[in-house]
């Protein structure tokens, strides 16, 4: 099975800051990786697929970037609205997902 | 629009079982692979397998084969999670999604439907 490993697993940051979570599978899944936001008491939702294709509708301060073993997801400008846990997934061999990274406001 | 509803929260006894359903809308049932994901409190996303619902076909993760049981009803778009067996540590929330094949993500999730295991 392959394994995601997220870091941090956690962060707090002012709005305005730019903030990257970082994501390693244990062998290489090309670019079959996803980033999902998760808020507090709801669903998770796609942001991110292919490493680094935004999901319809979702902000452009957002975007990933990687192949191989190695991804990042980045949020140019931290906003409120961004409180959230993001996690990270891979398609490329059955699915699994990394352990979150939680973002707090400060 | 394109949605999965989910079944509402139980309350079960260890040993019971508990079938949990996700009805769709709005697209094709049987395009599209329905996975389901467990989230205990507090903690990460769990895949637990998928169902194919065309053909009824299953692929479970490792640590939940033989302790699960997905199935389908396509005359009501339906997906379902059985759980035997209850335990304690499976108070969580369980939650379907649709696989899209071109992007190869979950694009659309169901609600999430917590199960509470406790004497």
């Amino acid at each position: 099975d392959i394994q995601m490993t997220q870091s941090p697993s956690s962060l707090s940051a002012s709005v305005g800051d730019r903030v990257t979570i970082t994501c390693r599978a244990s062998q290489s899944i090309s670019n079959y990786l996803n980033w999902y936001q998760q808020k507090p008491g709801k669903a998770p939702h796609i942001l991110i697929y292919h490493a680094s294709t935004l999901q319809s509708g979702v902000p452009s301060r957002f975007s990933g970037r990687g192949s191989g073993t190695d991804f990042t997801l980045t949020i140019s400008s931290l906003q409120p609205e961004d409180l959230a846990t993001y996690y990270c997934q891979q398609t490329y061999s059955i699915l699994s997902f990394g352990g979150g990274t939680k973002v707090e406001i400060k | 629009q394109v949605q999965l509803a989910q079944s509402g929260a139980e309350m079960k006894k260890p040993g019971a079982s508990v079938k949990v359903s996700c009805k769709s809308s709005g697209y094709t049932f049987t395009d599209y692979y329905v996975h389901w994901v467990r989230q205990a409190p507090g903690q990460g996303l769990e895949w637990m397998g998928w169902i194919n619902p065309k053909s009824g076909g299953t692929k479970y993760a490792q640590k939940f084969q033989g302790g699960v049981t997905l199935s389908r009803d396509t005359s009501i778009n339906t997906a379902y999670l059985e759980i035997h067996s209850l335990k304690s540590d499976d108070t969580a929330v369980y939650f379907c999604a649709r696989f899209w094949f071109t992007g190869a993500n979950l694009d659309v999730w169901g609600q999430g439907t917590t199960v509470t295991v406790s004497s």
